[in-house]
């Protein structure tokens, strides 16, 4: 079964500083990845995917992620942060069963410092 | 278009009431689901549909039932509210069951059960 998981409960970050979400990944196959954000009282909105070609894949709000297969790993950064930017990221991958759903990581919250 | 939208926002529940979250969605949508959100946990699948008429199990589905009558409505009901099911509730929808759809959520359903 995949799975998938965000080492890091809570990340801080200085206005202005670059930022790293990480995110690591258990499939067996090709990977579908996605990274969310979900703003206080919100569901959640989509910000990239990898599904196949370049490694760095750039997304929505000034945010990347960088797909790295040799370490499973499906970072998300963006090189210089927004104390707008502040929210909980969800790394997740797709399930290639029948529902073909997504598997969630529990979640990093960000907080970008003034 | 609207999105995804979820009614009610806010809920209380008594041990044993039932009761329906309703979502709609207004994109034409093929695939719906519902997911549960829970501290330090991501998001788990409780059901989803892949059209309408059709729906199936994800992976935490007792105590729910679902039903698809209309491509745009998934509403999904308690049957006996048990504080367990004390969770933030979000519906989504994406075009179709390919991977590489990303997935479009409502705002959630904030549910608690004494």
């Amino acid at each position: 079964a995949q799975s998938v998981a965000q080492p890091e409960d809570q990340v801080n970050v200085a206005e202005g500083n670059p930022l790293t979400v990480k995110c690591t990944y258990s499939v067996s196959g090709n990977p579908y990845l996605f990274w969310y954000v979900q703003y206080p009282n919100r569901g959640l909105q989509f910000l990239l995917k990898y599904i196949t070609g370049d490694n760095l894949v750039k997304g929505s709000y000034g945010f990347e992620a960088e797909f790295n297969k040799s370490q499973t790993s499906f970072h998300l950064k963006k090189p210089s942060a927004l104390v707008s930017d502040s929210a909980l990221y969800f790394c997740a991958v797709r399930d290639m069963g029948s529902a073909r759903q997504l598997t969630f990581g529990s979640g990093t919250q960000l907080t970008v410092l003034p | 278009n609207a999105g995804v939208t979820q009614t009610p926002k806010f809920q209380v529940l008594k041990t044993g009431q039932s009761m329906t979250l309703q979502c709609a969605q207004d994109m034409n949508h093929e695939y719906m689901s519902w997911y549960r959100q829970d501290p330090g946990m991501g998001l788990r699948l409780i059901h989803y549909s892949v059209g309408a008429g059709i729906t199936d199990q994800g992976e935490v589905p007792n105590g729910y039932n679902v039903s698809r009558s209309t491509t745009e409505d998934f509403p999904l009901r308690l049957l006996s509210a048990a504080p367990s099911q004390t969770s933030v509730y979000f519906c989504a929808s994406r075009v179709g069951l390919a991977e590489s759809y990303e997935q479009y959520f409502g705002p959630g359903t904030r549910l608690t059960v004494t």
